[in-house]
């Protein structure tokens, strides 16, 4: 069965430095990548999307991913924090006929001044 | 356009009543899913609909129910409630439901007393 592994539980950045969040993935075959923010008592927002092809994807908010399939990884980066990007976050794994996601535990992110 | 719309945002229910949560989903999208969030089992998919047919199922004892009609609009029941049953509840919607990007609704918090 696949897997969605999020190492870090919460994660504190300094407004203005670098973010990389941590996912691998147990599958047997490629899969379809996401990640998503969650703000408390809100939905999800997709940040950013991996189906194929070019294995760094840009998303919104600044956010980028990259796929690497020798690790079985998709980290998201970001080169300089807000403080509104404080939220929790998920990576997010999908198949072809699979029709659902399954997601990690997710990573909360807390921004300090 | 219209994002996912789910109602009622917040549902309070007594043990063993039961409860019908809706959700709208973006247009032209006919697939419609559902997860259930806590925060000790986190995100876990429920069931996935498309063309008013279910494709997929998750883990859920048989109290919980769903169905989608004709307008891609679903609904997600759950019977005799129990306390466990305290979740948000997030619907997504996606053209297809293979693997293509899901968007989610804003939620339904259902609290059970």
């Amino acid at each position: 069965a696949q897997s969605v592994t999020q190492p870090d539980i919460h994660i504190t950045v300094s407004e203005g430095a670098s973010l990389e969040l941590r996912c691998n993935y147990s599958y047997g075959a490629t899969p379809y990548l996401f990640w998503y923010v969650q703000s408390p008592g809100q939905g999800l927002q997709l940040l950013l999307k991996y189906f194929s092809g070019d294995t760094l994807v840009q998303g919104i908010k600044g956010f980028e991913a990259e796929f690497k399939r020798s690790q079985s990884s998709f980290n998201l980066r970001k080169p300089s924090v807000h403080w509104s990007d404080a939220a929790e976050y998920f990576c997010a794994v999908g198949h072809k006929g699979d029709y659902k996601l399954s997601f990690g535990a997710g990573t909360t992110v807390t921004v300090r001044a | 356009k219209a994002g996912v719309t789910q109602t009622p945002r917040y549902l309070i229910k007594t043990r063993g009543q039961q409860v019908t949560l809706s959700c709208s989903p973006i247009s032209g999208h006919r697939s419609v899913s559902w997860y259930q969030q806590t925060p000790g089992q986190g995100l876990q998919f429920l069931f996935e609909y498309f063309s008013e047919t279910q494709r997929n199922k998750g883990n859920f004892p048989g109290r919980f129910s769903g169905r989608q009609f004709s307008n891609s609009r679903s609904e997600m029941n759950v019977s005799t409630l129990e306390l466990g049953d305290s979740a948000l509840y997030l619907c997504a919607s996606s053209l297809d439901g293979e693997g293509t990007e899901a968007f989610f609704g804003q939620g339904t918090r259902l609290t059970v007393v």
